[in-house]
């Protein structure tokens, strides 16, 4: 199985501000993912990171507001931009396994904008 | 209708019993299927990948319909660690995942 890391593991942030996120994913994988999840809701996927080019976002997500990179293939980030209350949240990064096409998460980030 | 649904539950089942969960899905070509286990404030963990034939991993058994579109998941001699909110996964033919909702167990002494 995939061991994913994520920092920071939570981040208290003033409106208006912008959080970093890391992801680092210690095998091989193919796809890595970005999710929200508000508290006792379900997984939301933000953007699907692609190695060496611009993320593919879901709707209701665009690029000014998470951009996302990908430098290589084990490696993400996620930035969360201008936030604001409505953005406090777990983010959650994802990756399939490129062996056994399992998905892995990390244990996300706990975002509180203030 | 969505993609893939499950009962939200929660399904509240005392200690030593056996529960089964559903998992409907609409797209007729997916290809892969999953459940996964996400404890209260921690990140969903695969729990098994789901078999054409039928998969058991101890207490655990998985069972896919093809043609009515449905997934299981039963668990036998449920215990108080069993609790947990359970994810049913999808993957379509483009490897696009889908996610249910979850459906909540909560075991009881």
């Amino acid at each position: 199985s995939a061991v994913i890391s994520q920092k920071p593991s939570r981040d208290i942030c003033q409106r208006g501000t912008s959080l970093t996120i890391q992801c680092q994913v210690d095998s091989q994988v193919t796809m890595m993912f970005w999710y929200r999840q508000q508290p006792g809701q379900s997984l939301t996927l933000i953007a699907t990171a692609n190695q060496g080019s611009e993320a593919t976002y879901e709707s209701g997500f665009v690029i000014d507001k998470f951009p996302i990179s990908r430098p290589n293939l084990t490696f993400s980030t996620l930035t969360v931009s201008n936030m604001s209350p409505e953005d406090s949240s777990i983010y959650l990064c994802s990756a399939v396994s490129t062996l056994s096409y399992e998905q892995y998460f990390g244990p996300g980030t706990r975002l509180t904008v203030t | 209708r969505k993609e893939v649904e499950q009962d939200p539950g929660p399904f509240n089942v005392p200690e030593g019993a056996t529960v089964a969960f559903n998992c409907t899905y609409s797209n007729s070509a997916s290809q892969s299927f999953f459940w996964y286990r996400q404890d209260c404030r921690k990140e969903p963990k695969l729990l098994m990948s789901v078999y054409s034939s039928g998969n058991e991993d101890g207490r655990f058994t998985a069972q896919l319909n093809r043609a009515s579109q449905y997934i299981s998941l039963l668990i036998r001699d449920s215990k108080l660690s069993d609790s947990a909110t359970y994810l049913c996964v999808v993957r379509s033919s483009n490897y696009q995942l889908i996610w249910g909702a979850g459906t909540k167990l909560i075991i009881k002494p």
